[in-house]
C-alpha cells in the first residue's frame, strides 16, 4: 500500500501571503492519479486538483498544484480567508484504491 | 446539477449493522461510466475510501473492509447502498458518498461529494 506523508501538519499564515503544502508518496505515483482536495469544517471535501496539476472547475487561477514521482506541492499564491482550511492529496492504486495523506491544516496566523 | 445525499440511522448498536443509502440527483445514475462510492472519516481524523460500485452491480472494496462489507444498487430509485457489518466504535465517522473516477481511467479522482451522515457505534 502507498502511504501519502503531508507536511506540514498544521501552516499558519497571513491573508495575502504564500503557502506551500507538500505531500510525499511512500512509491513512485502516476501525477494523473493525484488530486488534492479542501475541507471547510462541517463540509465535505472540495476537489480542487486532479492530474497532480490540472484545476478541477471553478477553482480560482491562485491554487496551483505540481510535482511528480513521490513529491507533490500545493500552492496557493496569495492566500484569501476562505483558503484557510484542511487539505488532502489523494492517490490511486490497485489495493487499495483512493488512499488519502493524512491532512494539513492551514490555520490564520 | 448533479448531486448526492446520504441517508440512515445516526446511532448503531456495537456488533449490529451500518446501512446507508445515497441518493442521486440532477443526473443519471446509469447513463455514464461513472462509479459511485463511499468515504468515511473519523472524528478528527482524515479520509477513507470504503468502495466503489458501478450501476452494473461491479464492486470494488478497501481490503481492510471487504469482510464485512456489501455496496449494493438500486437503478429504479437512483440510489446506491452501504451495509457494514460487526460494526465497532472504530467505525463512528461522517460517511461520504462520492463519485469516483472508474478503473482503467487515465486521472483519478472523486468530483461531486455528498454533505455527509455522521453515524454513531454505541451501545
Amino acid at each position: 500500500e502507498i502511504v501519502l506523508t503531508q507536511s506540514p501538519g498544521t501552516l499558519s499564515l497571513s491573508p495575502g501571503e504564500r503557502a506551500t503544502l507538500s505531500c510525499r508518496a511512500s512509491q513512485t505515483v502516476p501525477s494523473s492519479y493525484v488530486a488534492w482536495y479542501q475541507q471547510k469544517p462541517g463540509q465535505a471535501p472540495r476537489l480542487l486538483i486532479y492530474g497532480a496539476s490540472i484545476r478541477a472547475t471553478g477553482i480560482p487561477d491562485r491554487i496551483s498544484g505540481s510535482g511528480s514521482g513521490t513529491d507533490f506541492t500545493l500552492t496557493i499564491s496569495r492566500l484569501e480567508p476562505e483558503d484557510f482550511a484542511v487539505y488532502y492529496c489523494q492517490q490511486y492504486e490497485s489495493s487499495p484504491p483512493y488512499t488519502f495523506g493524512q491532512g494539513t491544516k492551514l490555520e490564520i496566523k | 446539477q448533479l448531486q448526492l445525499r446520504e441517508s440512515g440511522p445516526g446511532l448503531v448498536k456495537p456488533s449490529e449493522t451500518l446501512s446507508l443509502t445515497c441518493t442521486i440527483s440532477g443526473g443519471s445514475f446509469t447513463s455514464s461510466s461513472y462509479y459511485w462510492g463511499w468515504i468515511r472519516q473519523p472524528p478528527g481524523k482524515g479520509l477513507e475510501w470504503i468502495g466503489s460500485i458501478y450501476y452494473t452491480g461491479n464492486t470494488y472494496y478497501n481490503p481492510s473492509l471487504k469482510s464485512r462489507l456489501t455496496i449494493s444498487v438500486d437503478k429504479s430509485m437512483n440510489q446506491f447502498s452501504l451495509k457494514l457489518s460487526s460494526v465497532t466504535a472504530a467505525d463512528t465517522a461522517v460517511y461520504y458518498c462520492a463519485r469516483p473516477s472508474p478503473p482503467g481511467s487515465y486521472y483519478y479522482y472523486m468530483d461531486v461529494w455528498g454533505r455527509g451522515t455522521t453515524v454513531t457505534v454505541t451501545s
